[in-house]
């Protein structure tokens, strides 16, 4: 699976909307980006994922270069919950794997806390 | 709340001891993965169950094993505990081909 590289940390303003960027310039075409997060304590949560358009569910926002080498999550009205590890994975679909749910490779990822 | 439950919550092992650790998947989930998370580190991938069968294994020893029942649920041992071993142990569930594994709350092992 491709790395990937986030900043350890970042701040938002509650409200305002939160840009995480997530470089992976190794990737490949059959790889998909996908994000989780981390709140203090609790098992990471899915977010999202896309593999080269743009993507958004009730969550956030997922948006991929078009050479695929970098995205961005956004969070668009962060709020104090926000508040938590946010990890980049890349990791191939487990559709068309002949039954093989691929794992999992976390990073550090970035804490992103969110100030009132 | 992602339906997944783990039990025990908490649990403290002393040197050269044995534990069992305990998984029950989202309800229609059938595959079940199992990470181990330093403090301070990303969750780190140890296996893979499906049906029944170890499918995936990452960077482990033999002394971690698992299995699964014909419910799904799953099991993770780990033999001859070592301090290394302290750790948040987190299952995750997920149901091909869907692509979302979702997480556990963990059990956190301490070993003395």
């Amino acid at each position: 699976d491709a790395k990937t590289t986030q900043p350890p940390s970042m701040d938002c303003a509650e409200g305002r909307a939160a840009n995480l960027p997530c470089n992976h310039s190794t990737i490949s075409g059959n790889e998909y980006v996908y994000w989780y997060r981390q709140i203090h304590s609790q098992g990471p949560q899915y977010i999202i994922h896309g593999l080269k358009n743009n993507e958004t569910n009730e969550m956030a926002s997922l948006i991929i270069t078009e050479d695929r080498k970098s995205s961005t999550l956004i969070l668009p009205h962060a709020t104090l919950r926000d508040t938590a590890v946010y990890y980049c994975i890349v990791r191939r679909s487990t559709k068309n794997s002949g039954g093989s749910n691929y794992k999992l490779t976390f990073g550090k990822g970035t804490l992103l806390t969110v100030n009132p | 709340d992602a339906g997944v439950t783990q039990s025990p919550t908490h649990l403290i092992k002393t040197r050269g001891q044995q534990v069992t650790l305990r998984c029950s998947p989202k309800s229609g989930h059938d595959t079940v993965s199992w990470y181990q998370q330093a403090l301070g580190q990303g969750p780190q991938f140890i296996f893979q169950y499906y049906e029944e069968e170890e499918r995936q294994r990452g960077n482990f020893p033999d002394r971690f094993s698992g299995h699964q029942y014909p419910n799904y649920s799953s099991e993770l041992n780990v033999n001859a505990l070592l301090l290394g071993d302290s750790a948040l142990y987190l299952c995750a569930s997920s149901v091909i081909p869907r692509d979302e594994q979702y997480f556990g709350p963990g059990t956190r092992l301490t070993v003395t």
